[in-house]
């Protein structure tokens, strides 16, 4: 069963507006994390926002928010006045368990198109 | 501020071939990865290591092997190269402490005729 799940292949969006990007997760350990990395097209993996599944508050990294709803089990990234350098590939990755390895499962991706 | 570093950045193998590919990380982190990300794909994780001398297979590890002997170091070695395991390979490496964000190298793109 696909762990992560990002249901938007592509996503066009006008530059300064808000854009929401989508991520379910399936899980049955109460503890886990939530990732966002966005990979732009040179292609490195940049860190944007963490979640954990015991945090109460959704975080936030300047332009960047994750709106985390527990019970529905969704983790949906929200970007702020949206920036032609945004435009890049999104993925949702999740760890479970707080011990070890914390290995990461990823989703397939979100393309996000910043138009000017 | 190196953070991971992965050599080569390209390569073209033919069928058959073998090959290293190369990675080190100078954050003194225990925790390292390889994945391999197919065109239009996620990241899958091929091999992990939690410290020197430890290694476990990940979800895609077959055709691949890792050793790791320092900190530092966490080489990814393809033997028999196949078509199918051409595709980006990334490492990455974590701190110990709970909750940290894993950081990635640039990646090696991989290309086998």
């Amino acid at each position: 069963a696909q762990k992560i799940t990002q249901t938007q292949p592509g996503m066009f969006v006008q530059e300064k507006e808000a854009v929401t990007l989508d991520c379910t997760y399936d899980t049955s350990d109460p503890s886990y994390g939530l990732f966002w990395y966005k990979q732009p097209s040179s292609g490195e993996m940049i860190f944007l926002i963490y979640q954990g599944s015991y945090d109460q508050q959704n975080a936030t990294e300047g332009r960047y928010s994750l709106n985390f709803q527990k019970a529905r089990k969704s983790a949906n990234l929200v970007i702020s006045a949206s920036q032609l350098g945004d435009s890049a590939m999104y993925f949702c990755a999740m760890r479970e368990g707080f011990q070890g390895a914390q290995k990461l499962v990823f989703g397939q991706g979100t393309r996000l198109t910043i138009n000017p | 501020n190196a953070g991971v570093t992965q050599t080569p950045k390209f390569r073209i193998l033919k069928i058959g071939q073998s090959m290293t590919l190369q990675c080190t990380q100078d954050m003194n982190h225990n925790y390292m990865y390889w994945y391999r990300q197919d065109p239009g794909m996620g990241l899958k994780l091929i091999y992990y290591s939690v410290g020197a001398g430890i290694t476990d297979k990940g979800e895609v590890p077959n055709g691949y092997n890792v050793s790791r002997s320092t900190t530092e170091d966490f080489p990814l070695r393809l033997e028999l190269a196949a078509p199918s395991q051409t595709s980006v390979y990334f490492c990455a490496s974590r701190q110990t402490v709970d909750n940290q964000p894993q950081h990635f190298g640039d990646g090696t793109r991989l290309s086998i005729l």
